[in-house]
């Protein structure tokens, strides 16, 4: 079963940031937090994962909580073709441990 | 990054019929694939985990019968959707977990549409 929750839908104005949250309240120690998105039709596309630490790459930032308990996905400057469904999950990574299951997931909408 | 190759991107086909999804692992070996399925306007549900060269690991309430999975080698895990009927219809995806953990993100393959007429 999914354990996080996300806002069933989100919009945003084209280039500014867009903020996800995810609340992950029954996270482990050993989990990670893992963002993909989804553009219709297609497979998940991975954007960013952590365990602690704030994290940054050329998609997206991901700030963690202190206590891990939530996260925010920041894509710092959204851009039409950002409009997708994006996924929070937990999982632990690597071989068997880590089945991923996905929750409803955040529908952002970039508009122009 | 890694790279896992899904094929057919699409597939329609009669009802009583079988239909095969392969998916690869590119230049990385996956010893483990986990197969997911979509239903419009929906999440992705995990259907089950195949390990290679031992038995499939279903979710609860997935016929195995039904979905038979094979993963003979370390870069080719293989879903059946044997006697399909229409509510078989559906987008099925596959996924690798990373070789390290916390190396990177899951890899996800592209899908297949499969229509059941």
């Amino acid at each position: 079963d999914a354990k996080t929750t996300q806002p069933p839908s989100m919009d945003c104005a084209e280039g500014r940031a867009a903020n996800l949250p995810c609340n992950h309240s029954t996270i482990s120690g050993n989990e990670y937090v893992y963002w993909y998105r989804q553009i219709h039709s297609q497979g998940p596309q991975y954007i960013i994962h952590g365990l602690k630490n704030n994290e940054t790459n050329e998609m997206a930032s991901l700030i963690i909580t202190e206590d891990r308990k939530s996260s925010t996905l920041i894509l710092p400057h959204a851009t039409l073709r950002d409009t997708a469904v994006y996924y929070c999950i937990v999982g632990a990574g690597g071989s068997t441990l880590g089945r991923l299951y996905f929750g409803r997931g955040t529908q952002l909408t970039v508009w122009p | 990054g890694a790279v896992v190759s899904q094929h057919p991107s699409r597939v329609i086909c009669k009802s009583g019929t079988s239909v095969k999804i392969e998916c690869r692992s590119l230049d990385f070996q996956a010893t483990t694939m986990f197969w997911y399925r979509q239903f419009p306007k929906q999440s992705l549900m995990l259907m089950a985990t195949s390990n290679e060269g031992s038995k499939a690991t279903y979710e609860q309430g997935v016929e195995k019968d039904k979905f038979l999975i094979n993963h003979a080698s370390l870069t080719l895990s293989t879903l059946t959707v044997t006697s399909a009927h229409p509510e078989d219809s559906s987008f099925y995806i596959c996924s690798a977990p990373p070789v390290l953990r916390g190396d990177y993100g899951y890899t996800f393959g592209s899908g297949t549409r499969l229509t059941v007429v």
